[in-house]
């Protein structure tokens, strides 16, 4: 299993940062999984984003006052991430992870982008 | 939701035995999960559902709760387990993940 991200590098205060999951090995549109986006900003720990399931149904971290959204593309196999109206405080490495369906751990991550929110 | 406390840090010698706390959770607490996390490495799942191992974790990880306290115990402790440590667990209705602030464990 392969999880690959991809995000522009460097974004504006304001806009909105859109990052993919691409993903080899394991199909995203299949029941055995569900997939996560967890964040560090440099230097700090780790904060869970948000998961979406096979269905398209999420869940994400109430913290983050509804500006993230994730989706799914099975064509691609790549499930997605959007934070909008981004501040220097989003500034993080982004993380994708896969989980077994039933299970609550992330058991396998991606190696990670750096988005820097910058003007 | 609540939060979850771990010691900022954490000092052993090599050969030594390297505990890590975790405390705050929800009652009942659900089940916690620790990762490694090496310098420019992705977290790694070290242990699971409290005590379990994933396969190729080596034995002198262990994992151990009591009361709303969980802790992983590193054994024997190797200079390549100088890592920051995160305990992570979920919300009562185990919809959202939960991360620990992270133990940086430093081999002296």
């Amino acid at each position: 299993v392969q999880l690959q991200e991809s995000g522009p590098g460097l974004v504006k205060p304001s806009q909105t940062v859109s990052l993919t999951c691409a993903v080899s090995g394991a199909y995203v549109g299949g029941g055995d999984y569900y997939w996560s986006w967890i964040r560090q900003a440099p230097g700090k720990g780790l904060e869970w984003i948000g998961k979406i399931y096979y269905n398209g149904d999420t869940a994400y971290n109430p913290s983050l006052d509804g500006r993230v959204s994730m989706s799914l593309d099975t064509n691609t196999n790549q499930f997605s991430l959007k934070v909008y109206s981004v501040t220097a405080a989003d500034t993080a490495t982004f993380y994708c992870a896969r989980s077994y369906s039933g299970s609550h751990n992330l058991g396998f991550w991606g190696h990670g982008t750096l988005v820097t929110v910058s003007s | 939701s609540y939060e979850l406390t771990q010691p900022p840090s954490v000092s052993v010698s090599p050969g030594q035995t390297a505990t890590i706390t975790c405390s705050g959770y929800a009652s009942p607490r659900p089940y916690s999960y620790w990762y490694q996390q090496r310098a420019g490495q992705p977290p790694s799942l070290v242990i699971y559902k409290d005590t379990e191992r994933p396969s190729g974790i080596p034995e002198r990880f262990s994992g151990s709760a009591s009361g709303t306290t969980v802790t992983l115990t590193i054994s024997g402790v190797l200079a390549e387990d100088e890592a920051d440590y995160y305990c992570q667990s979920t919300d009562s209705t185990e919809t959202y993940m939960i991360f620990g602030g992270g133990t940086k464990l430093t081999v002296l």
